[in-house]
């Protein structure tokens, strides 16, 4: 059975800091692996990851995966408080599904 | 551009009453399209897949059901709702290709159902 896990589960830190979230998976036949930011609605796609230490970035956000180690991070530089929000690591295996974990809840300060 | 869209928004039903959740995509052909639930403080539970109109996968045996009667047209149902089914129902939509699903998953804007 497919297996993702986040950590750490939640963390708080202040405007302005830099964070690093994780995500370390088991799948059969790996595809891809996906970040997804949650506030109060729906996941919004951030990234989509398919090979090893090539790093995707948006703006303050980028991410990188390392496929012999099975996982990745997703670091946010100068973190603001619209940044606070659930996010979520996937990973797409076999049969057109992806698996989720179950998330880390970032809260930025003031 | 594609959209998804689902309704309603929000629903309160009584326990052992019917459910019926739509979920709608526009702007792609013979999407792959997804149910999931997700309870609070929870991740994402995949309830059902379909790569086609009919063709659907239940991931998780429960009380629900899928139909995909049009190519761009997704439903959820139940014919007796329990507490437990109780969530946020999010659904999703994939491009395909050659029969092979691509792995980004756009949401829709999800039902938040409260079973009392």
């Amino acid at each position: 059975e497919d297996k993702v896990v986040q950590s750490p589960l939640s963390l708080v830190v202040h405007e302005g800091d830099t964070v690093t979230l994780n995500c370390s998976y088991e799948v059969t036949n790996f595809r891809s692996l996906l970040w997804y930011k949650q506030e109060k609605k729906a996941p919004t796609f951030l990234f989509m990851l398919t090979s090893s230490g090539i790093e995707k970035k948006s703006g303050r956000l980028s991410s990188i995966l390392d496929k012999k180690e099975l996982f990745s991070i997703l670091n946010i530089t100068a973190t603001q408080t619209g940044d606070s929000a659930v996010y979520l690591c996937a990973v797409g295996g076999t049969a057109s599904k992806l698996t989720f974990g179950t998330g880390t809840r970032l809260q930025v300060t003031l | 551009s594609q959209t998804i869209h689902q309704w309603p928004a929000t629903l309160v039903q009584p326990v052992g009453s019917p459910l019926s959740l739509e979920c709608t995509v526009e702007g792609t052909s013979n999407p792959n399209l997804y149910w999931y639930r997700q309870a609070a403080g929870r991740g994402l539970q995949l309830l059902f897949y379909s790569v086609g109109i009919g063709q659907i996968s239940s991931e998780v045996p429960q009380n629900l059901s899928a139909s995909r009667p049009q190519d761009r047209q997704f439903i959820l149902s139940s014919k007796k709702l329990l507490l437990s089914d109780s969530g946020f129902y999010l659904c999703a939509w994939a491009g395909a290709s050659g029969g092979a699903a691509y792995n980004e998953q756009f949401f829709g804007p999800g039902t938040r159902l409260t079973v009392l």
